[in-house]
């Protein structure tokens, strides 16, 4: 079956610093790749979507400046957040859409701690 | 834009009982409904899903109801089981954007 192989699985930085998470599929091309984060006991917040070569579109109260979205190719998306804050401390997953109809491919999520 | 309640926030159920969560949504629009059972520090794994033009589905212990009038979806799972014990989503989204909209999830606890 389709596999989205996300790295790392988890990353402590400091703050101010930038974290770069990838998003590979491993078999299929991914179209589009979505961008979640997920807080404690939480749901799965949409932050942005990507189609492969095109801008990122980022949901409302997400700084573009600060999650740079990058889907240059159809098989690697890659989040970076920049300037890092403790407050961005999360559970960042991804997820690909391969063409249209439904179905989704999670990545494994990589649990990002800033101290 | 779209809008998913889902209730209750947590559901204590006795090992072999069943299990109902529900869901709501907004947009008529909407026309696919998963569910993911999510554990602890893993990514959201797909369970069931239901397309619009269908009013139930089952697959072994676990089914999904659709009633597209009142707006609203609901997952059954019959014969708990401890392995059961996790977090539930329901999500809704509709071919136009593919972008899922999250209920706020249900914690399931099968007590033995």
């Amino acid at each position: 079956g389709a596999v989205v192989s996300q790295h790392p699985s988890w990353v402590i930085c400091k703050s101010g610093t930038s974290v770069k998470i990838e998003c590979r599929s491993l078999d299929f091309q991914a179209t589009t790749m979505f961008w979640y984060r997920q807080f404690p006991k939480q749901s799965l917040m949409l932050m942005a979507t990507s189609n492969e070569g095109s801008k990122a579109t980022y949901e409302q109260g997400v700084e573009k400046d600060k999650f740079l979205i990058n889907h240059a190719s159809l098989t690697l998306s890659t989040l970076t957040v920049t300037s890092a804050h403790p407050e961005d401390s999360s559970f960042y997953i991804c997820s690909a859409k391969q063409g249209a109809g439904w179905g989704y491919t999670f990545g494994s999520g990589t649990r990002l701690t800033v101290v | 834009g779209e809008n998913v309640e889902q209730h209750p926030s947590t559901l204590s159920v006795q090992e072999g009982d069943s299990a109902v969560i529900k869901c709501t949504y907004s947009d008529s629009a909407s026309n696919y409904f998963p569910w993911y059972k999510q554990e602890l520090g893993k990514r959201p794994q797909l369970i069931i899903d239901i397309r619009s033009n269908v009013g139930e589905k089952k697959d072994q212990r676990i089914a999904v109801t659709l009633n597209k009038t009142a707006k609203h979806f609901s997952l059954h799972i019959t014969e708990t089981q401890p392995e059961d014990s996790a977090v539930y989503f329901c999500a809704a989204t509709m071919d136009s954007n593919y972008q899922l909209i999250w209920g706020a999830g249900t914690k399931l606890i099968i007590k033995p």
